[in-house]
């Protein structure tokens, strides 16, 4: 069984200061990780996954990830915000090397204060 | 490339009735998986189709179904409809099952009153 914890549902960061979005993960095998935004009105929008090849991921929009294993964790960071970066964001796990069956956290709503 | 399509972005139905929602993978993915995504609830695997066939079921009642066309075009249609059902409805595609990434589309709001 597989299963993703978010740990803040809503997160506030002034524009241009640094974001975390954090994230704990359960698997009982090696996990392929992702990170989705979603934006009101609109679809799943993947930012990074982590697919064991490396730890640090890199994603768009200058977001990336670091894969802890002894931590269980996958967090989400920026080192600058951006008012177009408010959304909710998904921590994401599903099988190592599956799309099959993706396991959502319950989300983080990050809004960018002026 | 086109990405995925769902229609309509839209829907309003009352208790009872049944709908039918579509999904237009991108071009070459032969692996469609849906998602109900609701407030109280989240975002919950619906159930996952390839070549023509359902891979995996999540934990919903039968009134939700599916299929998937051998242009790998999908839908899903649920039946006898309740409020609990209002939901937005995403439909994501992969070029295998066996590849990690899913690309969504924009979703299908329904509306039950």
């Amino acid at each position: 069984a597989q299963s993703v914890t978010q740990l803040d549902s809503h997160v506030s960061v002034s524009e241009g200061t640094p974001v975390l979005l954090r994230c704990n993960y359960s698997s009982s095998y090696s996990p392929s990780l992702f990170w989705y935004v979603q934006h009101p009105n609109k679809g799943l929008q993947l930012l990074l996954k982590y697919t064991s090849a490396a730890t640090l991921v890199k994603g768009i929009n200058g977001f990336e990830a670091e894969f802890k294993k002894s931590e269980t964790s996958f967090h989400l960071t920026k080192p600058s915000a951006h008012m177009s970066d408010a959304a909710e964001y998904f921590c994401v796990v599903s099988p190592a090397g599956s799309a099959r069956q993706l396991t959502f956290g319950s989300g983080t709503q990050l809004t960018v204060l002026p | 490339k086109a990405g995925v399509t769902q229609t309509p972005r839209y829907l309003i139905k009352t208790r009872g009735q049944q709908v039918t929602l579509s999904c237009s993978p991108i071009s070459g993915h032969r692996s469609v998986s849906w998602y109900q995504q609701t407030p109280g609830q989240g975002l919950q695997f619906l159930f996952e189709y390839f070549s023509e066939t359902q891979r995996n079921k999540g934990n919903f009642p039968g009134r939700f179904s599916g299929r998937q066309f051998s242009n790998s075009r999908s839908e899903m249609n649920v039946s006898t409809l309740e409020l609990g059902d209002s939901a937005l409805y995403l439909c994501a595609s992969s070029p295998a099952v066996t590849t990690d990434t899913q690309y969504f589309g924009p979703g299908t709001r329904l509306t039950v009153l």
